[in-house]
């Protein structure tokens, strides 16, 4: 079985510029969730998204949004990037999320200049 | 809502050595642990979950977890480690609200 794929593995991206990170979970999960790891902040909890809807959401301000779609594919936006949010995205996928243990893509590293 | 506290940043041994990893977690109803690890440049790989059951739990490279309720705490333990175990590892807990947390990470370094 395939594992989570998570495209692109590195962007790098100039301030005020928006960016679109994608993730495909394995088949047949349907839950996904994204984290954002950073050497100062460690992991920290984005949103996640089980069947189309956002089911949780972090911390986080309004630039950054999230989509899920019919085949449980999921994408994540950064509006307007700021020089802080140049980390590690991970994206992960589990059957229904909770209980059941998370999946983690490789990544993708995000450089905003 | 659930918190995780991994107690050591960095936790540095010689190879062969025995480790301990401490966590310990804070939660208003019943939880779910969790040990994954990352190796460099990797994403997260799970090492082992407790769900219900055998308070003990093992994984295939000999890292073992004991669920502790009374103490809060879920540490990883290795009888001996290699070199081949540096990573970071992170404990994490979930709750009923699907909604899982890490600790902020543990950089074990292995020497020769």
């Amino acid at each position: 079985k395939a594992g989570v794929t998570q495209t692109p593995r590195y962007l790098i991206k100039t301030r005020g510029q928006q960016v679109t990170l994608s993730c495909s979970p394995i088949s047949g999960h349907r839950s996904v969730s994204w984290y954002q790891q950073t050497p100062g902040q460690g992991l920290q909890f984005l949103f996640e998204y089980f069947s189309e809807t956002q089911r949780n959401k972090g911390n986080f301000p309004g630039r950054f949004s999230g989509r899920q779609f019919s085949n449980s594919r999921s994408e994540m936006n950064v509006s307007t990037l700021e020089l802080g949010d140049s980390a590690l995205y991970l994206c992960a996928s589990s059957f229904q999320g909770g209980t059941h243990e998370q999946y983690f893509g490789p990544g993708t590293r995000l450089t905003v200049t | 809502a659930q918190s995780v506290t991994q107690l050591d940043s960095q936790v540095p041994v010689f190879e062969e050595a025995p480790v301990e990893l401490r966590c310990n977690y804070s939660s208003s109803v019943s939880v779910y642990l969790f040990w994954y690890v990352q190796y460099p440049n990797q994403g997260l790989q799970l090492l082992l979950k407790y769900l219900s059951g055998s308070t003990l739990v093992k994984s295939i490279n000999g890292f073992e977890a004991e669920f502790n309720k009374s103490q809060t705490s879920f540490h990883l333990r290795k009888p001996s480690v290699h070199i081949s175990d540096t990573a970071e590892y992170f404990c994490a807990v979930s709750a009923q609200n699907n909604d899982m947390r890490f600790g902020a990470g543990t950089r074990l370094t292995v020497k020769p």
